[in-house]
């Protein structure tokens, strides 16, 4: 069956380091992954999208990179900052159409001073 | 800002009654999906719309649900019969269609409670 997994535990780390987080998907070949942030009671925000051909994608202090043999994208945050404690969402189209979107069930980020 | 809004934000309703939310997209957004997130998972589709036809639906659409876009525009989401269960966030999201345009621009969304 298809799955996408995120780390279900929250991942705490220090203002300023890098947070690096982990989706998995097995049984999708998708043509691109996107990532988006959740803050509570909020809806998802777009934050980036990387394509089938795209080993690495960079915004300001994100970096997110897509290895299609493992199955596996990284998402990174570089000096973090507590205003980046959110949680954090991976998705896949999983038809190719952008029809819909499955999502992972989101790694909750907490940084900390 | 003319991001996608979504009436209303909050809903407690017993169970049995029916309840509608209403989704405005981005303005010249012609797809609209409905998603519904429960409390620590990821959003899940349940149906989207390209223009006024409601192209797909999710078989977590159960028949209580109903979704509409009579005119292209704004989109109402439908449950008759509310059950606990369907306590969730329903979330609505827009885009443009087109190659290379997948990103999909999400509401704030409505918090459901079936009491």
């Amino acid at each position: 069956s298809q799955k996408i997994e995120q780390n279900s535990e929250a991942l705490n780390i220090q203002e300023g380091k890098t947070a690096t987080l982990t989706c998995n998907y097995t049984n999708y070949s998708p043509a691109y992954l996107q990532w988006y942030r959740q803050d509570p009671g909020r809806g998802p925000v777009f934050l980036l999208l990387i394509r089938e051909n795209e080993k690495e994608k960079r915004k300001e202090r994100l970096k997110v990179t897509f290895d299609t043999t493992l199955k596996q994208s990284l998402f990174h945050i570089t000096a973090s900052q507590p205003a980046d404690s959110a949680t954090y969402l991976c998705a896949l189209d999983p038809t190719g159409t952008a029809s819909k979107l499955t999502f992972g069930t989101g790694t909750r980020l907490q940084v900390t001073l | 800002d003319t991001g996608v809004s979504q009436d209303p934000r909050h809903k407690i309703t017993k169970r049995g009654q029916n309840v509608t939310f209403r989704c405005d997209p981005i303005s010249e957004h012609n797809r609209l999906y409905w998603y519904r997130q429960t409390l620590g998972q990821g959003p899940e589709f349940l149906t989207y719309f390209q223009n006024e036809a409601q192209l797909e639906k999710s078989r977590l659409l159960s028949d209580r649900f109903s979704a509409e876009r009579p005119k292209g525009s704004f989109s109402t989401l439908e449950i008759q019969r509310t059950e606990q269960g369907d306590s969730a966030m329903y979330l609505c999201a827009s885009s443009t269609s087109g190659r290379f345009q997948e990103t999909q621009y999400f509401g704030p969304g409505t918090r459901l409670l079936v009491l």
